[in-house]
């Protein structure tokens, strides 16, 4: 499967810290995706990475990719309360379609 | 507010209604998609409309009926549902399904089958 394994699956921080979530896959990918979910809602695109990309920035999320481990993390710096939400890692293999493949997601919650 | 919009938000159905869960998006986007999302999982692939087209279908059970009316509509056909296909029914859209671009999502209809 290309479903990405993200890592923590919970983390809990205190407003103004940074949350670091990673995200592995198993096999080649034309991209990867980071989407936010907040509770009761639909996911909200964050970042696309293409293969040939190793980092890419918006606002207060930093998104690297290093594909000879097959591997991205997601940094949001100086959290707020309001980051509290579910994180996605989508996949989309490459050779193939480029719809994604969503992995498990990380809880994060934000304490003021 | 999410430029995918979904109705209902709720919806509790018995085994043996039929019901309708409706998409729309005026993006001009020509690739729709439904996913399923139980709780604390990730959404899964159910069904992907190209250019109004059923271009994928995860071996979805036939009691799911999608439909794509035209390149702004899309719908989910509900009949004999069973209690296991309670979730939240997630509607996407991307400008096409074969390129390196985002997916839109509306915020889900909760399905609940008594």
């Amino acid at each position: 499967s290309q479903q990405g394994e993200e890592d923590p699956q919970a983390l809990s921080i205190q407003e103004g810290e940074n949350a670091t979530m990673n995200c592995s896959y198993k096999t080649s990918i034309n991209n990867l995706q980071w989407y936010r979910q907040n509770s009761g809602r639909g996911l909200v695109h964050l970042i696309l990475i293409r293969s040939n990309e190793r980092e890419k920035h918006s606002g207060r999320l930093r998104v690297t990719l290093d594909t000879s481990k097959k591997s991205s993390s997601l940094l949001i710096t100086a959290s707020r309360a309001a980051d509290t939400a579910s994180y996605f890692c989508a996949t989309a293999a490459s050779g193939g379609s480029y719809i994604p493949t969503f992995g498990r997601g990380t809880s994060l919650i934000v304490h003021p | 507010d999410t430029e995918v919009t979904q109705t209902p938000k709720h919806l509790v159905m018995g085994m043996t209604n039929k019901k309708s869960l409706k998409c729309e998006q005026h993006m001009g986007h020509r690739a729709m998609y439904w996913y399923k999302q139980k709780a604390k999982k990730p959404p899964e692939l159910m069904f992907v409309y190209s250019y109004e087209k059923l271009s994928i279908n995860e071996s979805v059970p036939s009691r799911f009926s999608p439909e794509c009316p035209n390149s702004s509509l899309l719908n989910l056909h509900l009949h004999a549902l069973q209690p296991e296909d309670s979730a939240l029914y997630l509607c996407a859209s991307s400008q096409e399904s074969q390129t390196n671009q985002p997916q839109h999502f509306g915020d889900g209809t909760r399905l609940s089958i008594l």
